[in-house]
């Protein structure tokens, strides 16, 4: 079971260039979500899409645009990365919101130079 | 500001012997509570899922307590494993936010030496 799948695993960017991160799923799940992990620090939210057709902005949207492609798919852009933007990102899926396990994927490690 | 603190941040054991983890948190009221196990490199994954209303759950040799009044929970891992060694970390889903917007904590990160 492929579960959520993330691409690429690994990005160093200039300062000011653009890249988008991409996550799919399989499991059939309504929501999605974006998270940056950064040392000493929880999971702090980005994005999310409750279902497919609509996102919402988390704790830390600036920098950050997404786009819920379809039902499976979930990208995060960023328009002009900044090294305050170096983090591991990951995306994870659901259900649905309240009270449902999500599934989180291998996680993409930018560096920004 | 809701808030979601762990303890210790770090912690070593030994194999074979138990450890517990802690969990403060001021979200209120809050839906549920989760512990994930993230282990180097990988996402986090869930062990175990409280509603408020439950004391504790267990999932093997993992077993969550939850305190709504001291709001306060633990993660009690009994003889500890080698594949222990990971993060371990507290999340709690406020009741307003749809269980879209859960608060993570830090993280406690366990080392079991042989």
């Amino acid at each position: 079971n492929a579960g959520v799948t993330q691409t690429p695993k690994f990005q160093v960017l200039k300062t000011g260039q653009s890249m988008t991160l991409q996550c799919a799923q399989d499991m059939n799940h309504n929501s999605m979500y974006w998270y940056r992990q950064d040392p000493g620090m929880g999971l702090r939210l980005i994005y999310y899409s409750a279902s497919e057709g609509t996102t919402d902005k988390g704790e830390v949207p600036n920098g950050y645009n997404v786009s819920r492609l379809n039902k499976r798919e979930f990208s995060l852009r960023l328009e002009s990365a900044a090294p305050s933007q170096t983090s591991v990102y990951f995306c994870a899926s659901s259900e649905q919101g309240l009270g449902t396990e999500a599934f989180f994927g291998q996680g993409t490690r930018l560096t920004v130079v | 500001k809701n808030q979601v603190e762990q303890s210790p941040q770090s912690l070593i054991i030994l194999e074979g012997k138990n450890c517990t983890l802690q969990c403060n948190y001021t979200v209120s009221p809050f839906s549920n509570l989760r512990w994930y196990k993230q282990d180097t490199g990988r996402g986090p994954v869930s062990l175990t899922i409280m509603t408020f209303s439950e004391n504790t759950k267990s999932n093997g040799r993992y077993t969550a307590t939850l305190d709504a009044d001291t709001k306060q929970s633990s993660l009690h891992i009994t003889a500890s494993q080698l594949s222990d060694s990971a993060s371990y970390i507290c999340v709690v889903s406020p009741q307003n936010t749809g269980g879209f917007k859960t608060i993570f904590g830090a993280g406690t990160r366990l080392f079991v030496k042989a």
